[in-house]
């Protein structure tokens, strides 16, 4: 069975911190989603990514293979940065499934 | 860009009562997808849906539930008669190939059931 660990559940930063987010996954997950959820409920896809290191604006995700771990950074956060972060795993033995993670809820003060 | 379309936003229903929700998928996508999120829970595949056919499910998704693509531009879940645990966040996702890539998710369906 699949699954998927990310740490921590909540996470309080100030403006203009450097914020990590990680990610652990089973023997079976190929490859990670990053998705964004706001208070309305609505999901947004950051990053796929099964290998290295992706970078969009502030944001980059890294995955290691070996040690089944991804994170999410987000560099000079931002209060608008606020929202929930979900890694996603999926891969060939669970077909073409999403397994979610818990969600790391990110506030960010001014 | 591209977007995935849910309708409605928000259902409210009653007990036993059918509910269909409906999804507009990207255009050239090829796979479809049903997700729910009971509230403050993770969340849950429940069915993909390729080729006309369901491909893969969930032990969530029995005999009260069924999708279909009746006219090749909606997907559609159909929860026959529904129950206070199904009160929920339904999202549809679309993507190009088999797996994650292209990936996209709807805004979702909050249903509620009273």
């Amino acid at each position: 069975k699949n699954e998927v660990e990310q740490s921590p559940q909540n996470l309080t930063a100030q403006e203009g911190e450097f914020i990590t987010i990680n990610c652990s996954y089973s023997v079976g997950i190929s490859a990670l989603h990053w998705l964004q959820q706001h208070p309305g409920g609505g999901i947004v896809s950051l990053f796929m990514l099964s290998s290295g290191k992706k970078k969009h604006g502030r944001l980059i995700a890294t995955i290691n293979i070996q040690e089944k771990h991804s994170s999410l950074h987000i560099t000079a956060s931002h209060p608008r940065d606020s929202a929930v972060y979900i890694c996603a795993g999926g891969g060939e033995t669970s077909g073409s499934r999403l397994t979610f993670g818990e969600g790391t809820q990110l506030t960010v003060n001014p | 860009e591209p977007e995935v379309t849910q309708t409605p936003s928000h259902q409210v229903t009653q007990m036993g009562q059918e509910v269909i929700l409906r999804c507009v998928p990207i255009s050239n996508h090829l796979y479809f997808y049903w997700y729910r999120q009971i509230l403050g829970q993770k969340v849950e595949f429940l069915v993909s849906f390729y080729n006309n056919e369901i491909s893969e499910k969930s032990e969530i998704f029995d005999d009260q539930f069924s999708v279909e693509r009746p006219d090749g531009s909606n997907f559609t879940l159909k929860i026959r008669s529904t129950k206070l645990e199904d009160s929920a966040m339904y999202f549809c996702a679309s993507s190009k190939e088999r797996g994650f890539y292209g990936y996209t998710f709807g805004s979702g369906t909050r249903l509620t059931v009273v």
